[in-house]
């Protein structure tokens, strides 16, 4: 059974800072990976999806990369502002519904 | 309304009532999923519609719960006589194709209380 750890659970920087939340995932028999923030209250943002052939996607000032092989993804946070402060999901595509399996998710806090 | 919507967005329920949870889908999206997320966790997977098929159910908890997705737009899940450990935010998220190669979308969810 695939299960997806995020590492930190919660993070706080100061505005400006660039940041990496971390993903790890046990199967590596994935289609693909999907970061997404949650903000309270809210449903998911879809953010990057990474294909299982790709090892990175951009988007802005987010960058995110994939390691199949063993089985860890990052994201990537440049210049962070306060309007970034929220939970961050990690999830990957699988199974025969390719239905996502997420992580717990990392709690951000960009103080100003 | 370009994106996913939910309906209701917060329902209350006593212990022992049946509840009907709505999904409206990006049009022209063919898979739709149901995700079940509990305080602090991330969303867990339910069911799979592709189109008006139910491909997957195997996420669902118990036979109390139901989906069905009968005309391959809509989609409603279903929990008859509900528990206070179904209080939850039901997730439903659609795609265009079903090949695992597009994003999912998500809906704003509804919250459901069991008292």
């Amino acid at each position: 059974k695939q299960e997806v750890t995020q590492i930190p659970a919660a993070l706080s920087v100061p505005e400006g800072e660039n940041l990496v939340l971390n993903c790890s995932f046990t199967d590596s028999a994935i289609y693909n990976l999907q970061w997404f923030r949650q903000d309270p209250g809210k449903g998911l943002t879809s953010l990057l999806l990474i294909q299982s052939s790709q090892r990175e996607q951009t988007s802005g000032r987010l960058n995110a990369s994939l390691d199949k092989s063993s089985g860890r993804s990052t994201l990537y946070i440049a210049a962070s502002q306060p309007g970034d402060s929220a939970t961050y999901l990690c999830a990957v595509g699988g199974g025969s519904a390719r239905q996502l399996t997420f992580g717990s998710g990392t709690q951000l806090t960009v103080l100003p | 309304g370009a994106g996913v919507s939910q309906s209701p967005r917060y329902k209350v329920a006593k212990r022992g009532q049946d509840v009907a949870l709505r999904c409206d889908p990006i049009s022209g999206h063919v898979s739709l999923f149901w995700y079940q997320q509990a305080l602090g966790q991330g969303p867990e997977f339910l069911t799979y519609f592709q189109n008006e098929a139910q491909l997957d159910k195997s996420g669902l908890p118990s036979d109390r719960f139901f989906a069905e997705r009968p005309e391959g737009s809509v989609s409603t899940l279903k929990i008859q006589r509900t528990q206070q450990e179904d209080s939850a935010v039901y997730l439903c998220a659609s795609s265009l194709g079903v090949l695992g190669f597009y994003e999912q979308y998500f809906g704003p969810g509804t919250r459901l209380t069991v008292t």
